[in-house]
């Protein structure tokens, strides 16, 4: 199957620093991606939408602002943390779509912040 | 707007034995897609099994198996012959029509196998 991957697998920062995470296609073009924020023992909640060449689509109650999501090529799509904050502590997740039977969606690995 | 709903507590089977995960799920949408993941402690989403909404036949992959009952409206997943490596949260999601349509998940639902 596709695949995807995250980088870093896992971050810890001071609060008020800007963590970069990225998600990549590596064997297919992914005009769109998705972020996803997860919280210990609870489902994916759908952050935002990314779309190449153009803005993301946020979910109501996610501040872009705070969650800047950049997708700059058909095989990489970024999520910045700005000014983290402790709260800002997740588990963050990304998914690209792949047209086929399914459309089945492959996910990344992942990626453990934790904002000291 | 799509809903998934995944109510049983945290469920527990004895390895080799079957154990059947409920979903139930509410869409506007004439077709869609319902998927099955699992996620073990390393917190990768694994894909189990697919369910397109035109299918007549229920999906099998594996041990794996895909009750889909469509005018009740559930998709529930049965894993045949339990391994401890089964032990993980498994999420119901689903997709409406096109490939870059998002999923919506259920709130997933923890699985042990007892050895």
């Amino acid at each position: 199957g596709a695949v995807v991957s995250q980088h870093p697998s896992w971050v810890i920062c001071k609060s008020g620093t800007s963590v970069k995470i990225e998600c990549r296609s590596l064997d297919f073009q992914a005009t769109t991606m998705f972020w996803y924020r997860q919280f210990p023992k609870q489902s994916l909640m759908l952050m935002a939408t990314s779309n190449e060449g153009s803005k993301a689509t946020y979910e109501q109650g996610v501040e872009k602002d705070k969650f800047l999501i950049n997708h700059a090529s058909l095989t990489l799509s970024t999520l910045t943390v700005t000014s983290a904050h402790p709260e800002d502590s997740s588990f963050y997740i990304c998914s690209a779509p792949t047209s086929g039977p399914r459309d089945e969606q492959f996910f990344g690995p992942g990626t453990r912040l934790t904002v000291l | 707007a799509q809903k998934i709903t995944q109510t049983q507590p945290g469920m527990f089977v004895q390895e080799k034995e079957a154990v059947t995960l409920d979903c139930t799920y509410d869409t506007s949408d004439p077709s869609y897609g319902l998927f099955w993941y699992k996620q073990p402690s390393s917190g990768e989403m694994i894909f189990l099994i697919y369910q397109g909404s035109y299918d007549q036949q229920n999906a099998t992959e594996g041990r794996y198996s895909l009750n889909f009952q469509k005018a009740r409206k559930s998709a529930n997943l049965v894993i045949s012959a339990s391994q401890l490596g089964d032990s993980a949260m498994y999420f119901c999601a689903m997709r409406g029509t096109g490939a870059n349509s998002k999923l919506t998940f259920g709130k997933g639902i923890t699985l042990s196998v007892r050895p």
